[in-house]
């Protein structure tokens, strides 16, 4: 069965960092693009970034452009999401999820509260 | 990048047959896919590459896109699909729609 695990995320204030983890289960995760989506409270889903398989190519929504990283170490199984310069507005529930057709494997989420 | 409009509820009888529309200038060019997310849970893939079901998800589940609006139907609607949808595309990044609000009456 494949479980993607979400980690990572707590409260802070604006303008600190967070990196948030999706540790793979039961799938080889160098076999796939990932992406990481958001989910502002009572609000819809929204793309935040995307890897590919060997981690070389990035692709960021304006919204996290120059303040979010995303990177993996498929020897570890692991996707991750360096998040700086936090704002109020980046909080919400982060969700990893797996490429294969469409997006057919989610983590059940961690979520970021930014606030003073 | 697209904009996906989908109406914020759709209401519907057990029994009957659900559609929830997803409109995109030309969106019928582009693939389209739809997952059902229920409070509190993370989202599920129900169809994918227009019209496809994924494994494990029921016949019920259906789709459609064409011009400029795509379509969920759920056929012969159960209590258990009361959930929230939601549309995406690829378009220059991930584009989702803002999500529809089935309830079941």
């Amino acid at each position: 069965e494949v479980q993607l695990v979400e980690s990572g995320g707590g409260l802070v204030q604006p303008g600190e960092s967070l990196r948030l983890s999706c540790a793979a289960s039961g799938v080889t995760l160098s076999n796939y693009w990932m992406h990481w989506v958001r989910q502002a409270p009572g609000k819809g889903l929204v793309w935040v970034s995307r890897i590919n398989r060997d981690g070389t190519s990035t692709t960021y929504a304006d919204s996290g452009k120059g303040r979010f990283t995303i990177s993996r170490d498929n020897a570890k199984n692991t996707l991750y999401l360096q998040m700086d310069s936090l704002r109020a507005e980046d909080t919400a529930v982060y969700y990893c999820a797996r490429e294969g057709v469409a997006f057919d494997n989610w983590g059940q989420g961690t979520m970021v509260t930014v606030s003073s | 990048s697209l904009v996906l409009t989908q109406p914020p509820s759709v209401s519907v009888a057990p029994g009957k047959t659900a559609r929830i529309a997803c409109g995109g200038t030309n969106i019928g060019s582009k693939t389209v896919h739809w997952y059902q997310q229920n409070p509190g849970q993370a989202p599920v893939l129900v169809v994918y590459d227009d019209s496809d079901r994924p494994s494990g998800i029921p016949e019920r589940f259906s789709g459609s896109n064409s011009g400029d609006t795509a379509t969920l139907i759920i056929s012969r609607v159960e209590a258990g699909d009361e959930a929230d949808y939601y549309c995406q595309v690829w378009d220059r990044g991930v584009v989702f729609g803002g999500g529809t609000k089935l309830t079941v009456l």
